[in-house]
């Protein structure tokens, strides 16, 4: 049974660029949720899907938007990438929407 | 907005020394759950806590959910090398969403 899948796995990108970035939910969940951790800090949450809609927000920009897919899929899209914008960003997916299946995250250098 | 903290920030114990991390929420939570993440890692789900007074073990870890649903410990006993990392503790609030407290870094050495 394969866990939370993401990709890729590192990325680098310039200021004012766009980027996305996928990830596949464990087998069996329908919930997914998307985070930010900058180094040395704890996750940031950045919203969280449910039967294709975004059914929760954290304290982020409107650059931050997302997509779940029929088959439970998600994608991260953030637009005019500013240099704070480097962190990880972590999926993680669940079947109760509390307990966080996390994935291995993509690392995202904006220069 | 939820704030949760956690203290220390930072600890290194010789292997065998206890530990404890002390995660403090600014309201009140439906629940607490604990995540260790390994130096370049994720965060791994350790376990949830619901009820008031809540303790739950699992090996030689301890969790603590405290009666005013705003504070949680872990306690390690006999710490071992494999047990560095960060520990975070996350509260679910009444607008549930999940927020992470800022981190325990646990440093073992020999």
């Amino acid at each position: 049974d394969a866990g939370v899948t993401q990709s890729p796995t590192h990325l680098i990108k310039t200021r004012g660029q766009q980027v996305t970035l996928r990830c596949s939910p464990k087998s069996g969940h329908d919930t997914v949720s998307w985070y930010q951790q900058a180094l040395g800090q704890g996750p940031q949450f950045i919203f969280q899907y449910y039967e294709e809609e975004e059914r929760q927000r954290g304290n982020f920009p409107d650059r931050f938007s997302g997509h779940q897919f029929p088959n439970y899929s998600s994608e991260l899209n953030v637009n005019a990438l500013l240099l704070g914008d480097s962190a990880l960003y972590l999926c993680a997916s669940s079947f109760d929407k509390m307990t966080q299946y996390f994935g291995p995250g993509t690392r995202l250098t904006v220069l | 907005g939820q704030q949760v903290m956690q203290i220390p920030q930072y600890q290194h114990v010789q292997e065998g020394e206890d530990f404890t991390t002390y995660c403090n929420s600014s309201t009140t939570l439906s629940n607490i759950q604990w995540y260790k993440q390994r130096p370049g890692g994720h965060p791994v789900f350790l376990i949830q806590l619901v009820k008031s007074g809540e303790v739950k073990k699992q090996k030689r870890l301890t969790f603590q959910f405290g009666e005013a649903k705003k504070n949680s410990s872990l306690h390690i006993t006999a710490t071992q090398t494999t047990d560095v990392g960060t520990y975070f503790c996350a509260g679910l609030g009444t607008a549930s969403k999940l927020t992470f407290g800022t981190g325990t870094r646990l440093q073992v050495t020999l």
